[in-house]
């Protein structure tokens, strides 16, 4: 069981540059997220899937898209990267537990666009 | 609109002492609070989490506690180590929702 699994760890884009992040999950999940991690800004909700063919924005869309593939594959995609957008960025999948739901974060995906 | 403020943002403490991160949130409809513990160059995962049904929750050293009425609610790692530091996460959720509001994060350094 790899859980959730990230690629690429680093990479290093040009300005104006695009690239796809991809996400898989192997345990079955539903619901499949992509966030932000930046010094003193905590995890910031980029895109969430509620399921197969479906997608939200969450909190900072601008200048990502998101394709859920199927139940398995949420990729994100940088059309034209930009320095702001260098960071860390998480994938994850949820399950309900016992008390609400728990959420499995990817090993990340660490970007910088010079 | 911060929904869920987590303070300190930073956070050393010496082998063996206590540790405290504290969190408010705003939401009354939020009923799930998660702590998520992060290791230099990994994902989160979760750690402990507690129901407001509940004023306390303890796992090992880890323990939450939770005043509904004050809408805080604490992680405290007693007997502090070393391979405790990480940052942290408090988190808040409702009900049915599978979307989670996390704090800006506390990074803790236990000191050997």
């Amino acid at each position: 069981n790899a859980g959730v699994t990230q690629t690429p760890k680093f990479q290093v884009l040009k300005t104006g540059q695009s690239m796809t992040l991809q996400c898989a999950q192997d345990m079955n999940h539903n619901s499949m997220y992509w966030y932000r991690q930046d010094p003193g800004m905590g995890l910031r909700l980029i895109y969430y899937s509620a399921s197969e063919g479906t997608t939200d924005k969450g909190e900072v869309p601008n200048g990502y898209n998101v394709s859920r593939l199927n139940k398995r594959e949420f990729s994100l995609r940088l059309e034209s990267a930009a320095p702001s957008q260098t960071s860390v960025y998480f994938c994850a999948s949820s399950a309900r537990g016992g008390q609400g739901y728990e959420q499995y974060f990817g090993p990340g995906t660490r970007l910088t666009v010079t | 609109q911060q929904q869920v403020k987590q303070s300190p943002q930073s956070l050393i403490v010496q082998k063996g002492g206590i540790s405290i991160i504290n969190c408010a949130y705003e939401n009354t409809a939020f009923d799930y609070f998660p702590w998520y513990q992060q290791f230099p160059g990994k994902g989160p995962a979760l750690l402990i989490a507690i129901r407001p049904d509940v004023s306390e929750k303890k796992e090992g050293r880890f323990t939450i506690s939770f005043n509904k009425s004050a809408k805080q609610f604490s992680l405290h790692i007693m007997d502090s180590q070393p391979g405790d530091s990480a940052t942290y996460f408090c988190a808040a959720s409702k009900g049915r929702d599978d979307k989670i509001i996390f704090g800006k994060g506390t990074r803790l350094h236990i000191l050997p």
